[in-house]
């Protein structure tokens, strides 16, 4: 198992245009998280899946954010009409659950809306 | 709401002193704390993790320290070396997915 892997690592696209990001999490890891982080910052929260039910949104997640898990394997994350402001890099995670809880975080995604 | 002070200004210290890094959080009262470390353009990995009943948890050359009262962790990095020089960041652990609630990171360089 090589960890965490997300794809793409960078991706440039112009205001309002649609991306979607891909994050494949560690196999036997039933917990799946995505963040987002901004320069000089930590990351913040956006959403959890626990096997494919997503579970839990940040309100930080507008109604132009959308994320599934199917069959609790991969998951995307799709950002529809893009602003300025949702340049970021987009970083993805899992854990199993009854463990102690780490998360191995992969690569991310920096996404830069122009 | 909840908040997560780091040291916001960035450290700097000499090879082979020891590194101590402050997270400091309010209006929370966490289980469990971790510590993650961050390079440039990678994501955050793992380094320790202290529970509410810990005092003091170490792994090699790093420490970290736990006060329920104070609402405060330190985590030291003894005999630093070039290589620790990083992002370090403190992550409560929230609620009943786990999610994690990051500080804003402190930088750590190291000068040979």
């Amino acid at each position: 198992d090589t960890g965490v892997s997300q794809d793409p690592r960078h991706k440039i696209t112009k205001r309002g245009q649609n991306v979607t990001f891909r994050c494949d999490p560690i196999s036997e890891h039933n917990r799946l998280y995505w963040y987002r982080q901004t320069l000089g910052q930590g990351p913040e929260f956006l959403t959890y899946f626990q096997n494919e039910a997503q579970l839990e949104k940040s309100r930080l997640l507008s109604d132009r954010f959308s994320a599934e898990r199917p069959k609790g394997s991969f998951s995307t994350l799709e950002i529809q009409r893009t602003e300025q402001g949702d340049s970021a890099m987009y970083l993805c995670a899992s854990s199993f659950r009854g463990s102690s809880d780490e998360q191995f975080f992969g690569p991310g995604t920096r996404l830069t809306v122009l | 709401s909840q908040k997560i002070e780091q040291n916001s200004e960035a450290l700097n210290i000499q090879e082979g002193k020891t590194a101590t890094l402050t997270c400091n959080y309010t209006n929370y009262s966490p289980a469990y704390l971790q510590w993650y470390r961050q390079d440039p353009g990678r994501g955050p990995v793992f380094l320790l993790l202290i529970r509410e009943n810990e005092k003091e948890k170490r792994k090699e050359r790093l420490k970290v320290t736990f006060d329920t009262t104070l609402k405060q962790s330190l985590f030291h990095i003894t005999a630093s070396q070039p290589a620790d020089s990083a992002t370090y960041l403190c992550a409560l652990v929230g609620g009943a997915t786990n999610k994690l609630i990051f500080g804003t990171g402190t930088l750590l360089a190291v000068q040979p």
